[in-house]
């Protein structure tokens, strides 16, 4: 097992433009979170996979953001007109769970996006 | 809501030296606490955690105990390394229902020179 991929790592693009991020995720694992870490902070929740079906989501991801899990294994995060302010690293987090319990997240290297 | 608290860095020491990076937590239930750690050029990994009050996590030489009376979670190793330079994030995560999201401090960028 390889570990947790993101694709791609850096994505530079304009304002306006819509972007595509993906993330596979460690292959028997069923949980998988998206995260946003901007410069100087902390990784932030944006939302939350149990195999295909999308949980919760942040107040953070606004309509602009659209993710999915299609067939509960990879995972993609599309930014549609993208603004200055989604500049950030874009993390994906994988783990095993239960409900009521806490599994280890095992994190990928993430995708930087920076918006021109 | 949910809140980590971090010491502000950066912190630079000599090798050998004894480090303690402070963490305090807010949350409305009974967290789990984690420490990970991102060295250069690397992913998030998880360092160490404990899951109730009074629980010593420790790895690689470090070492954590939740204190449920002062909302806490310091981070302290006997003596470091080089190579433990990198930034390290106090983290929890409430397991209510089935997210296990975490919330993270601002993180803390450690330097050790030889």
């Amino acid at each position: 097992d390889t570990g947790v991929s993101q694709d791609p790592r850096h994505k530079i693009t304009k304002r306006g433009q819509n972007v595509t991020f993906r993330c596979d995720p460690i292959s028997e694992h069923n949980r998988l979170y998206w995260y946003r870490q901007t410069l100087g902070q902390g990784p932030e929740f944006l939302t939350y996979f149990q195999n295909e079906a999308q949980l919760e989501k942040s107040r953070l991801l606004s309509d602009r953001f659209s993710a999915e899990r299609p067939k509960g294994s990879f995972s993609t995060l599309e930014i549609q007109r993208t603004e200055q302010g989604d500049s950030a690293m874009y993390l994906c987090a994988s783990s095993q769970g239960a409900s009521g319990s806490f599994y280890e997240q095992y994190f990928g290297p993430g995708t930087r996006l920076t918006v021109t | 809501g949910d809140s980590v608290t971090q010491m502000e860095g950066p912190v630079t020491l000599s090798e050998e030296a004894f480090l303690t990076i402070n963490c305090t937590y807010t949350a409305t239930g009974y967290p789990s606490l984690f420490w990970y750690v991102q060295y250069p050029g690397e992913g998030l990994q998880l360092l160490l955690k404990a899951t109730k009050a009074d629980d010593k996590g420790s790895n690689k030489g470090f070492e954590a105990t939740y204190r449920k009376e002062t909302t806490s979670f310091h981070l302290e190793k006997g003596s470091v390394q080089v190579s433990d330079s990198a930034v390290y994030f106090c983290a929890l995560s409430e397991t209510t229902g089935a997210n296990s999201k975490l919330t993270f401090g601002k993180g803390i960028t450690l330097s050790v020179r030889p």
